[in-house]
């Protein structure tokens, strides 16, 4: 199975900031590469797919970066409602993997 | 508007089965490939399941096969999770999810259930 390796794990930040976050991939992906947000009690919502489409809807301050083994989320600038555990996943074999999730707390 | 709406979760013993239900509507069911993911409480995500549009292809975590079985009705709109010989880890809230790309593509999960809660314990 494809590994995915996120870092920090954890992140604290203030509003306004430039937050990145990375994925690795143990082998290429290519771009089978997706971004979720999750805020606690709620489902997953998918920010970014094909490692830089902005999912509709989606601010713009979110985007997305990599291919191959590399990829990068990065929030420009961070508003209160960002504040959440942030997942990477990758669907370009089977088993569909994700990366273990980067919280994204308040400094 | 899309809609996924899970059921059939709730406190089972270990080694008995289970079935979820996902009921699908706002959109074209039978263009999507389906998938369950899963979360262990305060865990991260974990894909159990995927099967495709017309139910030609199944695929399983490691963890989960043998034990279970992704099935869909495309008349009914409706996504299923046969799971058997339940163990204590299965313990999770339990996704179904629709695939962004239509029938032939491969796509991420664009839309998500709330969730159906398992717990597996004597």
């Amino acid at each position: 199975a494809i590994r995915m390796t996120q870092s920090p794990s954890s992140l604290s930040a203030s509003t306004g900031d430039r937050v990145t976050i990375t994925c690795r991939a143990s082998q290429g992906i290519t771009s089978y590469l997706a971004w979720y947000q999750q805020k606690p009690g709620k489902a997953p919502k998918l920010l970014i797919y094909a490692a830089s489409t902005l999912q509709s809807g989606v601010p713009s301050r979110f985007s997305g970066s990599g291919s191959g083994t590399d990829f990068t989320l990065t929030i420009s600038c961070l508003q209160s409602e960002d504040f959440a555990t942030y997942y990477c996943q990758q669907y370009y074999s089977y088993p569909w993997t994700f990366g273990q999730g980067t919280k994204v707390e308040i400094k | 508007e899309v809609q996924l709406v899970e059921s059939g979760g709730g406190l089972v013993q270990p080694g008995r089965s289970l079935r979820l239900s996902c009921a699908a509507s706002g959109f074209t069911f039978d263009d999507y490939d389906m998938h369950w993911v899963r979360q262990a409480p305060g865990k991260g995500l974990e894909w159990v399941s995927g099967i495709s549009w017309n139910s030609g292809s199944t695929d399983y975590a490691d963890s989960v096969k043998g034990r279970f079985t992704i099935s869909r009705d495309n008349a009914k709109n409706s996504l299923y999770l046969q799971m058997n010989s339940l163990r204590a880890e299965d313990t999770a809230l339990y996704y179904c999810a629709k695939e962004n790309a239509i029938v032939g593509a491969t796509g991420a999960f664009d839309y998500w259930g709330q969730g159906t809660l398992v717990t597996v314990s004597s």
